[in-house]
């Protein structure tokens, strides 16, 4: 079993849709969440940063993180053609901040 | 502000030789991590260094080494290519632990 484990997708919405994007984990010690989007052949770019629990909502994404049940959540609101990518979840540990554990991630297609 | 570059931007070679793959960390940034993306996978963490000392290394073998520079950028060094080395190999930098960036990264294919 993965560490971090994330829908592969594709994930096909409409325009204007709101997405939900999940990942679970197993690592009880993981406390900074984090979700990255990934253009095809291009390198990860940081969405949203998240310490341990709560929500955090930053323009039209919204990061949200359930330490009880291992489970943290991406929301993106009226998405755009242009936010068709693949989606990582990354976390890591307090002692190794350094040392991100990925997610596969899930690919997302936005409809016109 | 100056990203993170990273190059070459493509590469192909043969099994059983040796390759280097460059990176130049963001401004103000002093901690530079490599990661091993292969396809529709996930990046895997290789090693960070820190001041130009290895900080941390993943579960990769020791023909994956690296080096920081006093400048702070990097190398990435793979002795004894194989097959399974095919990937993308992406460059992140940070202040210290903070927050990562990544490069572009360098696509390397191992015939």
């Amino acid at each position: 079993q993965k560490e971090v484990e994330q829908d592969p997708g594709p994930l096909s919405v409409p325009e204007g849709a709101i997405v939900s994007l999940n990942c679970t984990y197993s690592n009880s010690a993981f406390q900074y969440f984090m979700w990255y989007r990934q253009y095809s052949r291009k390198g990860p770019e940081l969405l949203m940063y998240t310490y341990s629990s709560g929500n955090k909502e930053d323009g039209r994404f919204t990061a949200q993180v359930d330490k009880s049940s291992k489970y943290i959540s991406l929301f993106i609101r009226d998405s755009q053609p242009s936010d068709s990518a693949t989606y990582l979840c990354a976390m890591s540990e307090e002692d190794s901040s350094y040392k991100l554990i990925f997610g596969s991630g899930t690919r997302l297609l936005v409809r016109p | 502000e100056t990203g993170v570059t990273q190059s070459p931007t493509h590469l192909i070679k043969t099994r059983g030789q040796q390759v280097t793959l460059r990176c130049s960390s963001q401004s103000g940034h002093n901690t530079v991590s490599w990661y091993q993306q292969a396809l529709g996978q996930g990046p895997q963490f290789i090693f960070q260094y820190y001041r130009e000392e290895e900080n941390g290394r993943g579960n990769f073998p020791p023909r994956f080494s690296g080096l920081q520079f006093p400048n702070y950028s990097s190398e990435l060094n793979v002795n004894a290519l194989e097959l399974d080395d095919s990937a993308l190999y992406l460059c992140a930098s940070s202040f210290n632990t903070d927050t990562q960036y990544f490069g572009p990264g360098t696509r390397l294919t191992v015939l």
